[in-house]
C-alpha cells in the first residue's frame, strides 16, 4: 500500500522560504519510471501543479514558478523536499504530494497525500 | 503557457449521464487523467491513459478522446458522485503538467 505524507510549517511570512517535506512508503523512488510530484491548491480554487522528481533525478517545474521552487529527493530516507522562495499570501494553499506511476501502471498521480495548509501571512 | 479547459459546472439528476469534457491543443499527443475530489478530501484518480479505469472506480466512470477533447463520462449519476472533477495531462512536449480548472458535478 503507498501513502504520502506532507509535513512543513502551517504559517509562512511574506518573503520568507517555504520547504516541505513528503514523506511516502509502499514504493522507491530508485524504481524505473516513478516519481513525485507537488499539488497545490488555494482555498476554494482549482488545483496547481508546481513539480515532479523522477527516479532518475529528472526534475520538472511549473513554468510561472520555476525560478522560485527546488525539488529534491533523499531515496534513502523516502522523503521529497520542496522548496518555495520569497512566499506572498497569494501562496496560500493546501499543498499536496502524490505518487507518479509509470508508464507501465496508471502513469497518474495516485494516490495522493492527505495536503498541508499553508497560510502566508505577517 | 499551455492550459486545459473544462466547463466550471454540470448538473445532472440521479441516474442520468453526466458528461465532463476537458480541452487542449496536445491532448492528441498526450495522455489525459481525471481526478475525483470531494469536499476536505485529497484528489483520487478515476481515470488514466485517456479510457482506463483504476481497480477500485466504479465501471459507470469511462473516459473517451476525440482530437483536442477528452470527456469523463459518468452513467447512471449517484448522489455520491457529486464532487469536483479535474483533468490533468502534460504540454505537446511533455516537458510539464497541467491541470484544467475544475468542473463541479451537482446531482440534483
Amino acid at each position: 500500500q503507498i501513502t504520502l505524507k506532507e509535513s512543513g510549517p502551517t504559517l509562512v511570512k511574506p518573503t520568507q522560504t517555504l520547504t516541505l517535506t513528503c514523506t511516502f512508503s509502499g514504493f522507491s523512488l530508485s524504481t524505473s519510471g516513478v516519481g513525485v510530484g507537488w499539488i497545490r491548491q488555494p482555498p476554494g480554487k482549482a488545483l496547481e501543479w508546481l513539480a515532479l522528481i523522477y527516479w532518475n533525478d529528472d526534475k520538472r517545474y511549473s513554468p510561472s514558478l520555476k525560478s522560485r521552487l527546488t525539488i529534491t529527493k533523499d531515496t534513502s530516507k523516502n522523503q521529497v523536499v520542496l522548496t518555495m522562495t520569497n512566499m506572498d499570501p497569494v501562496d496560500t494553499a493546501t499543498y499536496y504530494c502524490a505518487h507518479r506511476g509509470s508508464a507501465g501502471t496508471t502513469g497518474g498521480f495516485d494516490p495522493w497525500g492527505q495536503g498541508t495548509l499553508v497560510t502566508v501571512s505577517s | 503557457s499551455y492550459e486545459l479547459t473544462q466547463p466550471p459546472s454540470v448538473s445532472v439528476s440521479p441516474g442520468q449521464t453526466a458528461r465532463i469534457t476537458c480541452s487542449g491543443d496536445a491532448l492528441p499527443k498526450q495522455y489525459a487523467y481525471w481526478y475525483q475530489q470531494k469536499p476536505g478530501q485529497a484528489p483520487v484518480l478515476v481515470i488514466y491513459k485517456d479510457s482506463e479505469r483504476p481497480s477500485g472506480i466504479p465501471e459507470r466512470f469511462s473516459g473517451s478522446s476525440s482530437g483536442t477533447t477528452v470527456t469523463l463520462t459518468i452513467s447512471g449519476v449517484q448522489a455520491e458522485d457529486e464532487a469536483d472533477y479535474y483533468c490533468q495531462s502534460a504540454d505537446s512536449s511533455g516537458t510539464y503538467e497541467v491541470f484544467g480548472g475544475g468542473t463541479k458535478l451537482t446531482v440534483l
